[in-house]
């Protein structure tokens, strides 16, 4: 299947600033997801949207569904040390089909 | 919560040898599936089912198989473990077809030698 370009692939920033990553693809989906994995530990969810325009906010973390349904993005406000980690987009272009993830993005933060 | 249970964190098998990954979830999903996890390749699907005894291809399947003989339980199982089958493998459920999100296991970090 079709993989996402996701960016960028890898950040390193100070804790308190804030960070963005995004998902973008040639292809419509009908679903985003945002993931993050921690070290040593599989995917959790972190926000899902549903519907082109969407925004979706949880706690630090605002996601957003493209208007045009293609891409996808992810902010993190005043990151702190336990936002490292890899986060990982998915799309789903209608229900029964199967997730299509990005490549993901490594997320250092230096105290 | 959906829990999601891989019986190993970490393998190390031969070349050549069989190698069973096996993963329980306890929320009744009927839908189960296996992922790869390579480093800049995200995560890429090898096998997946969505009911007991039934099993589809993903896009990776080629020296893979799966087994699912109860609705809790999904095997990976590599017939002849190969060097390019190192990897991190990522087993995950969701209820129904539709667009619930997966809930992902910790993963089994397999090394072959």
């Amino acid at each position: 299947g079709q993989q996402l370009n996701q960016s960028p692939q890898s950040m390193f920033i100070q804790e308190g600033e804030d960070v963005s990553m995004n998902c973008t693809s040639s292809s419509i989906f009908n679903t985003w997801l945002w993931y993050k994995q921690d070290p040593g530990e599989g995917p959790v969810l972190l926000i899902a949207l549903y519907k082109a325009g969407e925004l979706t906010s949880n706690g630090r973390l605002t996601a957003q569904f493209g208007i045009t349904r293609k891409d996808s993005f992810l902010n993190i406000s005043a990151s702190i040390p336990s936002d490292v980690g890899i986060y990982f987009c998915a799309g789903l272009r209608n229900a029964g089909n199967m997730l299509t993830f990005g490549g993901g993005t490594r997320l250092m933060v230096k105290p | 919560d959906v829990k999601v249970t891989q019986s190993s964190r970490y393998l190390v098998k031969r070349t050549g040898e069989k190698v069973f990954l096996e993963c329980v979830q306890d929320m009744d999903h009927e839908n189960m599936f296996w992922y790869r996890q390579d480093p800049g390749l995200g995560l890429r699907l090898i096998y997946f089912s969505y009911d007991v005894k039934m099993k589809e291809k993903g896009d990776i399947p080629e020296g893979y198989s799966v087994s699912r003989e109860k609705k809790e339980r999904f095997s990976l199982i590599l017939e002849s473990a190969s060097t390019n089958q190192t990897s991190m493998y990522l087993c995950a459920s969701r209820v129904g077809l539709n667009n619930s999100p997966l809930h992902f296991g910790n993963g089994t970090r397999l090394t072959v030698t």
